[in-house]
């Protein structure tokens, strides 16, 4: 599925570090959501962006900062992290929320 | 509040044996089930999909029922092969409650040997 592409794909960071996710849905969906998903746990859902509206946020820290600035992009801004915030982090869009949901291919995250 | 439930993995088959995941689930109102597929390094996909009782969703020789007299949308496929080799997630999409979130079980991860 090439409809969801998500930059950069594998990501290495210090605490420390800022740096951005980025993803880019080519569907034309108005539904784009972040997903956290560790080892031996669930998908987690972070948020939830509905025509460029945050509609959810999961009680995600504050060191996530999501950005929608248009239906086609989302953005995961990344601050301070810790290392248990090393995970693959995934984008999904969806025609409207209630629809079925397509995933990037992720991004590799890991803070050392 | 809405759940599914998967069967544990790792599932280790040989070549050409006849796959079933078991997935069950708990919701108030009236959902739809899927079953993701994510592939070694990649992102999650959809493999298929029903939207109401009896339902069959069907893809890539995979297939699930929608059984709403015992909530279950078990995966099955005949004859695997060794590209199957994934982590399996089954979910459930519940418009009419939770928004339409999107829930997922904890993923079933199959082998399968040559």
């Amino acid at each position: 599925e090439t409809g969801v592409t998500q930059t950069p794909r594998h990501l290495v960071m210090g605490m420390t570090n800022k740096k951005s996710l980025k993803c880019e849905q080519h569907l034309g969906h108005n539904a784009m959501y972040w997903y956290k998903q560790s080892a031996k746990k669930p998908l987690e859902l972070m948020f939830v962006y509905n025509f460029k509206e945050q509609t959810e946020n999961n009680s995600v820290p504050s060191r996530f900062s999501p950005e929608c600035p248009n239906s086609s992009h989302l953005f995961l801004h990344l601050h301070t992290l810790q290392p248990e915030d090393s995970a693959l982090y995934l984008c999904a869009s969806s025609q409207e929320r209630q629809e079925t949901q397509y995933f990037g291919p992720g991004t590799r995250l890991l803070v050392l | 509040g809405n759940s599914v439930t998967q069967m544990e993995g790792p599932v280790t088959l040989s070549e050409e044996a006849f796959l079933t995941i078991n997935c069950t689930y708990t919701a108030t109102g009236y959902p739809s089930l899927f079953w993701y597929v994510q592939y070694p390094g990649e992102g999650l996909q959809l493999l298929l999909k029903a939207t109401k009782a009896d339902d069959k969703g069907s893809n890539k020789g995979f297939e699930a029922t929608y059984r709403k007299e015992t909530t279950s949308f078990h995966l099955e496929k005949g004859s695997v092969q060794v590209s199957d080799s994934a982590v399996y997630f089954c979910a459930l999409s519940d418009p009419y409650n939770q928004g339409g979130k999107l829930i997922f079980g904890q993923g079933t991860e199959l082998s399968v040997k040559p």
